[in-house]
Protein backbone atom coordinates (compact mmCIF):
# COMPACT_ATOMS: atom_id res chain seq x y z
CA UNK A 1 0.00 0.00 0.00
CA UNK A 2 1.64 3.09 -1.40
CA UNK A 3 -0.60 5.34 0.62
CA UNK A 4 -2.34 7.05 -1.73
CA UNK A 5 -5.77 5.87 -2.31
CA UNK A 6 -8.04 6.09 -5.59
CA UNK A 7 -11.24 5.10 -5.72
CA UNK A 8 -13.12 3.52 -7.51
CA UNK A 9 -10.50 0.58 -8.64
CA UNK A 10 -12.80 0.16 -11.46
CA UNK A 11 -15.62 2.43 -13.56
CA UNK A 12 -17.87 1.33 -16.60
CA UNK A 13 -20.13 3.93 -18.47
CA UNK A 14 -21.69 4.73 -21.27
CA UNK A 15 -20.12 7.89 -23.82
CA UNK A 16 -21.46 11.08 -22.84
CA UNK A 17 -21.82 10.55 -19.27
CA UNK A 18 -20.18 11.80 -16.10
CA UNK A 19 -17.39 10.51 -13.60
CA UNK A 20 -16.03 11.72 -10.78
CA UNK A 21 -12.53 9.90 -9.63
CA UNK A 22 -11.54 10.43 -6.05
CA UNK A 23 -7.63 10.40 -4.39
CA UNK A 24 -6.30 10.78 -0.79
CA UNK A 25 -3.15 11.68 -0.74
CA UNK A 26 -0.30 10.40 1.43
CA UNK A 27 -0.15 12.02 4.97
CA UNK A 28 1.21 14.74 5.06
CA UNK A 29 1.66 15.22 1.60
CA UNK A 30 -0.20 18.72 0.05
CA UNK A 31 0.72 18.50 -3.43
CA UNK A 32 -1.86 16.09 -6.01
CA UNK A 33 -1.13 15.37 -9.26
CA UNK A 34 -3.02 13.46 -11.99
CA UNK A 35 -1.92 11.49 -14.93
CA UNK A 36 -3.56 9.72 -17.79
CA UNK A 37 -2.20 6.43 -19.13
CA UNK A 38 -3.27 5.52 -22.23
CA UNK A 39 -1.81 2.27 -24.20
CA UNK A 40 -0.33 4.86 -26.52
CA UNK A 41 0.83 7.54 -25.21
CA UNK A 42 2.36 6.84 -22.11
CA UNK A 43 1.94 8.63 -18.74
CA UNK A 44 0.66 12.17 -19.46
CA UNK A 45 0.09 14.82 -17.06
CA UNK A 46 -3.14 16.46 -16.52
CA UNK A 47 -3.01 19.05 -13.56
CA UNK A 48 -1.60 19.55 -10.10
CA UNK A 49 -2.55 20.77 -6.95
CA UNK A 50 -0.94 21.94 -4.07
CA UNK A 51 -2.64 23.04 -0.87
CA UNK A 52 -6.04 23.51 -2.60
CA UNK A 53 -4.94 25.81 -5.38
CA UNK A 54 -4.07 24.82 -9.02
CA UNK A 55 -0.31 24.96 -9.52
CA UNK A 56 0.44 23.26 -12.98
CA UNK A 57 -2.03 22.47 -16.07
CA UNK A 58 -0.91 19.87 -18.61
CA UNK A 59 -2.91 18.26 -21.33
CA UNK A 60 -5.80 18.64 -19.67
CA UNK A 61 -9.16 18.51 -21.83
CA UNK A 62 -12.02 21.29 -21.14
CA UNK A 63 -14.51 18.39 -20.39
CA UNK A 64 -12.01 17.33 -17.35
CA UNK A 65 -12.12 19.91 -14.05
CA UNK A 66 -10.59 18.92 -10.55
CA UNK A 67 -10.02 19.99 -7.55
CA UNK A 68 -8.34 19.88 -4.01
CA UNK A 69 -10.65 20.19 -1.24
CA UNK A 70 -9.54 21.86 2.37
CA UNK A 71 -8.62 18.05 3.76
CA UNK A 72 -6.13 17.37 0.34
CA UNK A 73 -8.26 14.82 -1.16
CA UNK A 74 -8.41 15.42 -4.75
CA UNK A 75 -11.51 14.47 -7.17
CA UNK A 76 -10.91 14.91 -11.05
CA UNK A 77 -14.44 15.20 -13.04
CA UNK A 78 -14.55 13.50 -16.37
CA UNK A 79 -17.42 14.71 -18.39
CA UNK A 80 -19.20 14.28 -21.55
CA UNK A 81 -17.34 11.32 -22.28
CA UNK A 82 -15.67 9.92 -25.15
CA UNK A 83 -14.62 6.11 -26.21
CA UNK A 84 -11.27 7.47 -26.12
CA UNK A 85 -11.25 8.57 -22.35
CA UNK A 86 -10.54 4.95 -21.55
CA UNK A 87 -7.82 5.17 -19.66
CA UNK A 88 -5.95 3.88 -16.37
CA UNK A 89 -6.51 7.21 -14.55
CA UNK A 90 -3.67 7.94 -11.70
CA UNK A 91 -3.50 10.35 -8.62
CA UNK A 92 0.41 10.76 -7.04
CA UNK A 93 0.98 13.24 -4.27
CA UNK A 94 4.53 14.53 -3.13
CA UNK A 95 5.65 16.05 0.18
CA UNK A 96 8.16 18.91 -0.70
CA UNK A 97 10.17 20.03 -3.80
CA UNK A 98 12.33 17.41 -5.57
CA UNK A 99 11.12 14.14 -3.85
CA UNK A 100 9.37 12.17 -6.08
CA UNK A 101 5.98 11.16 -6.27
CA UNK A 102 4.57 8.15 -4.76
CA UNK A 103 1.74 6.68 -7.23
CA UNK A 104 -2.16 5.22 -6.43
CA UNK A 105 -3.09 2.28 -7.44
CA UNK A 106 -5.14 4.39 -10.38
CA UNK A 107 -8.85 3.90 -11.99
CA UNK A 108 -9.24 1.81 -14.65
CA UNK A 109 -11.95 4.19 -16.75
CA UNK A 110 -13.75 2.25 -19.62
CA UNK A 111 -16.47 3.71 -21.91
CA UNK A 112 -18.67 1.88 -23.75
CA UNK B 1 8.52 22.36 -22.13
CA UNK B 2 10.32 19.61 -21.13
CA UNK B 3 10.40 16.31 -23.69
CA UNK B 4 12.15 12.78 -22.56
CA UNK B 5 12.96 10.43 -24.57
CA UNK B 6 13.73 6.65 -23.76
CA UNK B 7 14.60 3.97 -25.45
CA UNK B 8 14.39 0.83 -26.14
CA UNK B 9 11.31 0.66 -25.70
CA UNK B 10 11.00 -3.33 -25.14
CA UNK B 11 13.87 -5.00 -23.66
CA UNK B 12 14.67 -8.45 -22.92
CA UNK B 13 17.50 -9.96 -21.09
CA UNK B 14 18.39 -13.62 -19.70
CA UNK B 15 18.11 -13.91 -16.00
CA UNK B 16 21.41 -12.78 -14.25
CA UNK B 17 22.75 -10.67 -17.17
CA UNK B 18 22.49 -6.61 -17.37
CA UNK B 19 19.94 -4.67 -18.01
CA UNK B 20 20.20 -1.22 -19.79
CA UNK B 21 17.74 1.80 -20.50
CA UNK B 22 18.50 5.18 -21.33
CA UNK B 23 16.79 8.41 -21.40
CA UNK B 24 17.43 11.79 -22.78
CA UNK B 25 15.75 15.18 -22.00
CA UNK B 26 15.82 18.76 -23.60
CA UNK B 27 15.54 21.36 -20.74
CA UNK B 28 18.62 22.40 -19.31
CA UNK B 29 17.43 23.05 -16.15
CA UNK B 30 15.93 19.70 -15.18
CA UNK B 31 17.47 18.73 -12.23
CA UNK B 32 15.65 15.54 -10.45
CA UNK B 33 15.42 12.49 -12.52
CA UNK B 34 13.79 9.65 -10.77
CA UNK B 35 13.23 6.00 -12.63
CA UNK B 36 9.59 4.39 -11.77
CA UNK B 37 8.59 0.65 -12.33
CA UNK B 38 5.66 -0.62 -13.06
CA UNK B 39 4.39 -4.28 -12.77
CA UNK B 40 0.97 -5.53 -13.92
CA UNK B 41 -1.94 -4.15 -13.06
CA UNK B 42 -0.45 -1.25 -10.19
CA UNK B 43 0.95 2.31 -10.03
CA UNK B 44 4.38 2.85 -10.64
CA UNK B 45 6.54 2.73 -7.80
CA UNK B 46 9.68 5.00 -7.37
CA UNK B 47 12.74 2.70 -7.57
CA UNK B 48 15.99 5.34 -7.80
CA UNK B 49 16.06 9.28 -7.99
CA UNK B 50 19.22 11.36 -9.14
CA UNK B 51 19.55 15.24 -8.54
CA UNK B 52 21.74 17.09 -11.11
CA UNK B 53 24.49 17.68 -8.59
CA UNK B 54 25.26 13.98 -8.56
CA UNK B 55 26.71 11.83 -11.41
CA UNK B 56 26.17 8.48 -10.19
CA UNK B 57 23.55 6.12 -7.53
CA UNK B 58 23.65 2.74 -6.16
CA UNK B 59 21.17 0.70 -4.57
CA UNK B 60 21.82 -2.80 -4.45
CA UNK B 61 21.48 -3.95 -7.76
CA UNK B 62 20.11 -0.80 -9.54
CA UNK B 63 22.40 2.02 -10.54
CA UNK B 64 21.37 5.29 -12.12
CA UNK B 65 24.33 7.72 -14.20
CA UNK B 66 24.18 11.51 -14.85
CA UNK B 67 25.67 13.51 -17.84
CA UNK B 68 24.16 16.66 -17.48
CA UNK B 69 26.54 17.58 -20.84
CA UNK B 70 24.77 15.39 -22.77
CA UNK B 71 21.95 15.53 -20.72
CA UNK B 72 20.90 11.63 -20.87
CA UNK B 73 20.34 9.80 -17.86
CA UNK B 74 20.49 5.68 -17.87
CA UNK B 75 19.09 3.01 -15.14
CA UNK B 76 21.68 -0.24 -15.05
CA UNK B 77 19.65 -3.38 -13.34
CA UNK B 78 22.42 -6.05 -12.72
CA UNK B 79 22.52 -9.90 -12.14
CA UNK B 80 18.65 -9.36 -13.33
CA UNK B 81 16.02 -11.61 -11.90
CA UNK B 82 12.32 -12.59 -12.63
CA UNK B 83 10.55 -10.59 -10.78
CA UNK B 84 12.45 -7.37 -12.14
CA UNK B 85 10.09 -7.99 -14.93
CA UNK B 86 8.20 -4.54 -15.49
CA UNK B 87 7.58 -1.33 -17.69
CA UNK B 88 10.34 1.44 -16.27
CA UNK B 89 9.78 4.98 -16.82
CA UNK B 90 12.58 7.42 -16.30
CA UNK B 91 11.18 11.00 -15.70
CA UNK B 92 12.53 14.75 -14.96
CA UNK B 93 11.61 17.62 -13.55
CA UNK B 94 13.57 21.17 -13.34
CA UNK B 95 12.42 21.78 -9.74
CA UNK B 96 8.52 23.01 -10.26
CA UNK B 97 7.38 19.62 -9.65
CA UNK B 98 5.48 18.42 -12.47
CA UNK B 99 7.39 15.03 -13.87
CA UNK B 100 7.86 14.97 -17.36
CA UNK B 101 7.62 10.84 -18.33
CA UNK B 102 9.71 8.56 -20.86
CA UNK B 103 7.48 6.42 -22.49
CA UNK B 104 8.76 3.47 -20.63
CA UNK B 105 10.46 0.56 -21.17
CA UNK B 106 9.20 -2.98 -21.08
CA UNK B 107 11.39 -5.26 -19.48
CA UNK B 108 11.35 -8.95 -20.06
CA UNK B 109 13.61 -11.32 -17.41
CA UNK B 110 13.92 -14.76 -19.42
CA UNK B 111 14.43 -17.55 -17.00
Amino acid sequence: DSGVTQTPKHLITATGQRVTLRCSPRSGDLSVYWYQQSLDQGLQFLIQYYNGEERAKGNILERFSAQQFPDLHSELNLSSLELGDSALYFCASSAARGRGYTFGSGTRLTVV
Amino acid sequence: GENVEQHPSTLSVQEGDSAVIKCTYSDSASNYFPWYKQELGKGPQLIIDIRSNVGEKKDQRIAVTLNKTAKHFSLHITETQPEDSAVYFCAASNNDYKLSFGAGTTVTVRA
